[in-house]
């Protein structure tokens, strides 16, 4: 079954700085790569995702990677603020069925 | 976000007994999925349901029960709870192969004392 490994386990930055958070994931089938935050006590909600026939996706001051051949994903935020502060979890799987990175507790300092 | 909803928010249980997790969603999604979250494990599948009267476990099923008659109910069952079970159950939807983004209830913490 597919396995994700996801890195850093927490990430502080400061304010307008960029963050990067890596997956990698082992089942070569897996199609879909989506990316949650979660705020403290709140739900997980999608933010951006990939697929695999895709390299990148922009949205606004998010971006997802994606190198298939490496089997590994990133998530890149740019001008980072306050209110990015969050644990973010990547996402790979396909046909509905997703296994979850353990999450990135991300700190952005103002 | 509003289409799943879980019931109930917050019980407290004790060992041994029969807990029930209601999840209900409106919009007619195929897939559905519980979730347990937990300091230092992540989103940690339990079981999920392609469509009404069709279950598979997944990552950490055992003590626990499932069925899904209806499409839009998919109610989670732990059948003697342990302390170990004490959590936070997410239920999930997805359509696959229009869209397979994942949407969230708002959870279910739950406490096994």
């Amino acid at each position: 079954g597919e396995n994700v490994e996801q890195h850093p386990s927490t990430l502080s930055v400061q304010e307008g700085d960029s963050a990067v958070i890596k997956c990698t994931y082992s089942d070569s089938a897996s199609n879909y790569f989506p990316w949650y935050k979660q705020e403290l006590g709140k739900r997980p909600q999608l933010i951006i995702d990939i697929r695999s026939n895709v390299g990148e996706k922009k949205d606004q001051r998010i971006a997802v990677t994606l190198n298939k051949t490496a089997k590994h994903f990133s998530l890149h935020i740019t001008e980072t603020q306050p209110e990015d502060s969050a644990v973010y979890f990547c996402g790979g799987g396909s046909q509905g069925n997703l296994i979850f990175g353990k999450g990135t507790k991300l700190s952005v300092k103002p | 976000d509003a289409g799943i909803t879980q019931s109930p928010r917050y019980k407290i249980t004790e060992t041994g007994r029969q807990v029930t997790l209601m999840c209900h969603q409106t919009w007619s999604h195929s897939y559905m999925f519980w979730y347990r979250q937990d300091l230092g494990h992540g989103l940690r599948l339990i079981y999920y349901s392609a469509a009404a009267d069709i279950t598979d476990k997944g990552e950490v099923p055992d003590g626990y029960v499932v069925s899904r008659s209806k499409t839009e109910n998919f109610p989670l069952t732990l059948e003697s709870a342990t302390r170990s079970q004490t959590s936070v159950y997410f239920c999930a939807s997805s359509e696959p192969g229009r869209k397979e983004t994942q949407y969230f209830g708002p959870g279910t913490r739950l406490l096994v004392l």
